[in-house]
């Protein structure tokens, strides 16, 4: 049972566009979202977060997006470049429960 | 030095044996956590704890066990390696401030 899904397994975007990466989410305890970025042979290195009580969080060329009502977030990076092709996971986690639940991940590829 | 290091990176076992996985930290945080990758499935949860005197079950612990031998550290046991434990296996560690992974263990039961 996939309380968080990325349901894209990858994005392929020019160099200077926007990538968007889509997330949904079915427990509608989360109250706590967070972006992780993964390189290969790396950990995986937090990006943004946003908070239930917020619908937007910006933080330079990233911005989240979140839908409660949809139970759906988003990750904008604009302009996309190439240093941004990696691994990115979406995760929530409800108030109190100290643990993170992770989506299947997108692997975005910026084209030059 | 990594705030988070894994030992060892890599490792290959074969079906039956007993491993263990290690994870240490510089960061002085009280939980701890380890992850498993898999292909299409993200991380799960396998174990986690918030002090040395408190241990969770996750959402993946069949076949593990962990031991947190010091606030510092927090190994995983694969008490008998099974092929379907092949994975990469990360740690993490949680402040108020967020969670700082691990560089990874890749594994790879034969």
């Amino acid at each position: 049972d996939q309380q968080v899904k990325q349901n894209s397994p990858s994005l392929s975007v020019q160099e200077g566009r926007i990538s968007i990466l889509n997330c949904d989410y079915t427990n509608s305890m989360f109250d706590y979202f967070l972006w992780y970025k993964k390189y290969p042979a790396e950990g995986p290195t937090f990006l943004i977060s946003i908070s239930s009580i917020k619908d937007k969080n910006e933080d330079g060329r990233f911005t989240v997006f979140l839908n409660k009502s949809a139970k759906h977030l988003s990750l904008h990076i604009v302009p996309s470049q190439p240093g941004d092709s990696a691994v990115y996971f979406c995760a929530a986690s409800e108030r109190g429960a100290q643990k993170l639940v992770f989506g299947q991940g997108t692997r975005l590829t910026i084209n030059p | 030095d990594a705030d988070v290091t894994q030992t060892p990176r890599n490792r290959i076992t074969k079906t039956g044996k007993r491993i263990m996985l290690e994870c240490s930290q510089t960061k002085g945080h009280d939980r701890m956590y380890w992850y498993r990758q898999d292909p299409g499935l993200g991380l799960r949860l396998i174990y986690y704890s918030f002090d040395v005197k408190d241990i969770n079950k996750g959402e993946i612990s069949d076949g593990y066990s962990v031991s947190r031998q010091a606030q510092a550290k927090f190994s995983l046991s694969l008490e008998s390696a099974i092929p379907n434990q092949t994975a990469l296996y990360f740690c993490a560690t949680f402040s108020g401030f967020g969670y700082t992974f691990g560089s990874g263990t890749r594994l790879t039961v034969v």
